[in-house]
């Protein structure tokens, strides 16, 4: 079936470096992507959020790029923090279901090494 | 603060048992979900309520069941019936009537088998 495709990598950065998380979306009725980092034993915790009609969100050292001709979604941390080691999920919502929940990725681990 | 609050934070099953899981939320949010999260996955839809006394199954019913007798309670019961309930429980809410929110989430419970 569709899904939200994200193979659980772990991408390993050095402090201080721009870190990339790439997610790839099957399902071209989703009008809603977002993105969350989970830190162990916890609940996701919302990062930053985008709708279908942008191609770029910018938040606070985070940047959501969305790329619909592909079905591509990524977020960019800018100057990476030994705090920002986690596990970063993409989620999606599929337009007009009538159903809010969201579809997620299995993630993906981010190292920051000192 | 608002918020979400699961509990117990740790519980344990015994075989041919039901246990219920605790969510409350202080956000007066119209919508409460529950996902399962096993190890090195990504989170899967069990039910989801978006108004009072309605709630709807989700991708992965089988064996749970739920009740949403105030807005901000959504407790799940793991009934006997589920063969494989260890895992990681999560409780999220949103608004309802805008479209495109984030989910919030509460901090888990794991639940084992004994």
């Amino acid at each position: 079936g569709e899904s939200v495709g994200l193979h659980l990598p772990t991408l390993s950065v050095q402090e201080g470096d721009n870190s990339i998380i790439n997610c790839a979306y099957s399902n071209s009725a989703s009008d809603y992507f977002i993105w969350y980092k989970q830190e162990s034993g916890k609940g996701p915790q919302f990062i930053i959020d985008i709708r279908s009609n942008m191609d770029k969100r910018q938040g606070q050292r985070v940047t959501v790029l969305l790329n619909k001709t592909v079905k591509h979604l990524s977020l960019q941390i800018a100057a990476t923090q030994p705090g920002d080691s986690a596990v970063y999920f993409c989620a999606e919502r599929k337009r007009d279901t009538g159903r809010r929940a969201l579809t997620f990725g299995s993630g993906t681990r981010l190292q920051v090494q000192p | 603060d608002g918020g979400i609050t699961q509990s117990p934070k740790y519980l344990f099953r015994k075989e041919g048992q039901n246990v219920t899981l605790s969510c409350e939320q202080n956000l007066n949010h119209d919508a409460m979900y529950w996902y399962r999260q096993d190890p090195g996955q990504g989170l899967r839809l069990i039910y989801y309520s978006q108004i009072v006394n309605d709630f709807q199954k989700g991708d992965i019913a089988e064996g749970y069941s739920v009740s949403r007798e105030k807005k901000e309670s959504f407790p799940l019961t793991v009934t006997s019936a589920q063969k494989n309930p260890t895992a990681f429980y999560l409780c999220a809410s949103s608004i309802v009537g805008q479209n495109n929110q984030p989910q919030h989430f509460g901090d888990g419970t794991r639940l084992s088998i004994l």
